[in-house]
């Protein structure tokens, strides 16, 4: 079972600011990756896949990075709407087995 | 619009059984694997199930397994799973999932349900 970690647990930020939040997958899984934001009481949403592409109406200032073990999501430009869970999820095995991992929490100052 | 909407969540005791659904909207439903993934209070999400576009095959994860039966009916847009045996720990919100190309696209709001006696 390929094991997602995600850091920092929590991260606050200014509005403005850059955010950067990292995974690391215990084993390889390529690029085989997605990140997701689940706001409060809400669904979550996909944000990124193959670790940089953007899903349909995601806005620029959300970019990924990484390939292999290391992934990066950085969301520049903060806005208080960016408040929320953010978890990667690999895809690399199938079916899925793993879990998602317990997400970084972005905070807003 | 894509919509996905599950029902059926209620509160149920050990032991017990229950039939979630999903209505699905606004996509190709046909062409998509569909999944079920769960979330307890504040834990990390866990998948559940899949069940492929045509139906034909369907996984689980161990926690469900020989307890929960995935299926699908593409002429209703619709998505179900039956839930036997329940256990405490099955208590979460349950949401559908629909997948393409392994990436999970689309999800619903969710459906809670709660095993307590």
């Amino acid at each position: 079972e390929i094991v997602m970690t995600l850091s920092p647990a929590t991260l606050s930020v200014s509005p403005g600011e850059r955010a950067t939040l990292s995974c690391r997958a215990s084993q390889s899984v390529s690029s085989n990756l997605a990140w997701y934001q689940q706001r409060p009481g809400q669904a979550p949403r996909l944000l990124l896949y193959g670790a940089s592409t953007r899903a349909t109406g995601i806005p620029a200032r959300f970019s990924g990075s990484g390939s292999g073990t290391e992934f990066t999501l950085t969301i520049s430009s903060l806005q208080s709407e960016d408040s929320a869970i953010y978890f990667c999820h690999q895809y690399h095995d199938w079916p899925p087995r793993a879990t998602f991992g317990q997400g970084t929490k972005l905070e807003i100052k | 619009e894509v919509q996905l909407v599950e029902s059926g969540g209620v509160v149920v005791q050990p032991g017990g059984s229950l039939r979630l659904s999903c209505a699905a909207s606004g996509f190709a439903f046909n062409d998509y694997t569909m999944h079920w993934v769960r979330q307890a209070s504040g834990k990390a999400l866990e998948w559940v199930s899949l069940i492929t576009w045509d139906g034909a095959s369907t996984f689980y994860a161990d926690s469900v397994k020989g307890r929960f039966t995935i299926s699908r009916d593409n002429s209703k847009n619709s998505l179900s799973v039956q839930m036997n045996s329940l256990r405490s720990e099955d208590t979460a919100l349950y949401y559908c999932v629909g997948e393409r190309n392994r990436i999970f696209q689309y999800w619903g709001q969710g459906t809670l349900v709660t095993v307590s006696s």
